[in-house]
């Protein structure tokens, strides 16, 4: 059965601060992995998919990265801002392709 | 419509009652997944549809919850006899088979 962990489980930065959030699963026989925001009371926002066969993804000031083999992510937040204050999480996918499974987030709050 | 939409939002339920969640997936996306998060957690795996076939059901807390996508499309996630435990946001995310999943907004349940 897949487990996902992620630290820290909350993190305060000032504004302008790189934010390193980490992610790591115990089953490596994944199909993707994907990092989610999720705002208080809201959905969940894909930000990034890294397919298995990938070592990194990015998408503005978000990189993430992946190490299948030792079971881990990071997601990179340059720069951050106030508005990046949420949830995040990670959710490997089984090979499978049939269920995501997800950490139980890290809750970041920016300081103006 | 441009996203995964659900209905209702919000759904206040007296014990012992029955509710009914809908979901409407993005169109033509194959796979459907109902997910279960309580307060301050991540997500947790409920059921995964694969066009109108329930491939997954290993989720479900119970025999109290029940999943149906008739014709591929709209699914709907109901709940017999509610408990207080019940009491939790459900998701629903659908993808277009193995790859990106796109959430909605989710329905707060709340069992009094």
């Amino acid at each position: 059965k897949q487990e996902v962990t992620q630290i820290p489980a909350a993190l305060s930065v000032p504004e302008g601060e790189n934010l390193v959030l980490n992610c790591s699963f115990t089953d490596s026989a994944i199909y993707n992995l994907q990092w989610f925001r999720q705002d208080p009371g809201k959905g969940l926002t894909s930000l990034l998919l890294i397919q298995s066969s990938q070592r990194e993804q990015t998408s503005g000031r978000l990189n993430a990265s992946l190490d299948k083999s030792s079971g881990r992510s990071t997601l990179y937040i340059a720069a951050s801002q106030p508005g990046d204050s949420a949830t995040y999480l990670c959710a490997p996918e089984g090979a499978a392709g049939n269920k995501l499974t997800f950490g139980g987030g890290t809750r970041v709050l920016v300081k103006p | 419509g441009a996203g995964v939409s659900q209905s209702p939002r919000y759904k206040v339920a007296k014990r012992g009652q029955d509710v009914a969640l809908r979901c409407d997936p993005i169109s033509g996306h194959v796979s459907l997944f109902w997910y279960q998060q309580a307060l301050g957690q991540g997500p947790e795996f409920l059921t995964y549809f694969q066009n109108e076939a329930q491939l997954d059901k290993s989720g479900l807390p119970s025999d109290r919850f029940f999943a149906e996508r008739p014709e591929g499309s709209v699914s709907t996630l109901k709940i017999q006899r509610t408990q207080q435990e019940d009491s939790a946001v459900y998701l629903c995310a659908s993808s277009l088979y193995k790859g990106e999943a796109f959430f909605g907004q989710g329905t707060r349940l709340t069992v009094v």
